[in-house]
């Protein structure tokens, strides 16, 4: 079975821009988070879905926003880019939504967006 | 605030000997401590611990989780020049356990 897949691997945009990265779960996996992750630094929580719906959130400013579509998969999007913005943006799907003992995130490859 | 912090940050050692990763938390909501492994970029999954006291093992990989004083520990024996990586740990909480607090990381690095 496919793992967490996300698209682009790497993106290079300027400072005011906007960007949409992509991510599809694991088959069967009905939750999706994101994370950011700063060279040198562990990841942060940024959004989760689970059945479209919005789950949680960090704290992140309102250009981050995300959706997740009827198969699942999920998009984050930043808007008005900042230096500050580069780094390593994760995805990682589970089954459930709340998180049961024995649920479990697995994580993609990461996009890694750089703001010149 | 919540806090994950690892220790150390940075640790070098040569094929054959054991090493032993911290992570203390100071985290609200508490439901469960994780360790990952980040080689190039996905951190793959290695333990979920909920109890004290329960040792985790997983080949050469070994956890424990202490409520208690807020720590774990991640063992690793016989160290292979497979296992230089990053070392995650991250805290799920109770409310959800998708919503993860991590910590910087320890970078090991296996000489031949």
């Amino acid at each position: 079975d496919a793992g967490v897949t996300q698209s682009p691997t790497h993106l290079i945009k300027t400072r005011g821009q906007h960007v949409t990265l992509r991510c599809s779960p694991i088959s069967g996996h009905k939750s999706v988070s994101w994370y950011q992750q700063v060279l040198g630094q562990g990841p942060q929580f940024i959004f989760q879905y689970y059945e479209k719906e919005e789950r949680g959130r960090g704290n992140f400013p309102d250009r981050f926003s995300a959706r997740q579509f009827p198969n699942y998969s999920s998009e984050l999007n930043v808007n008005a880019l900042l230096l500050g913005d580069s780094a390593l943006y994760l995805c990682a799907s589970s089954l459930a939504g709340t998180g049961a003992f024995t649920d479990t995130q697995y994580f993609g490859p990461g996009t890694r967006l750089t703001v010149l | 605030e919540d806090k994950v912090v690892q220790s150390p940050l940075s640790l070098v050692v040569h094929e054959g000997d054991t090493v032993t990763l911290n992570c203390s938390y100071e985290v609200t909501n508490f439901r469960s401590l994780l360790w990952y492994k980040q080689e190039k970029k996905a951190p793959t999954f290695l333990f979920m611990l909920t109890s004290s006291g329960i040792e985790k093992k997983s080949g050469r990989l070994s956890s424990i989780l202490d409520k208690k004083e807020l720590f774990s520990i991640l063992n690793i024996t016989a160290t292979q020049t497979g296992d230089s990586a990053v070392y995650l740990c991250a805290v799920g909480k109770t409310y959800n356990n998708n919503d993860m607090r991590f910590g910087a990381g320890t970078r090991l690095t296996v000489k031949p």
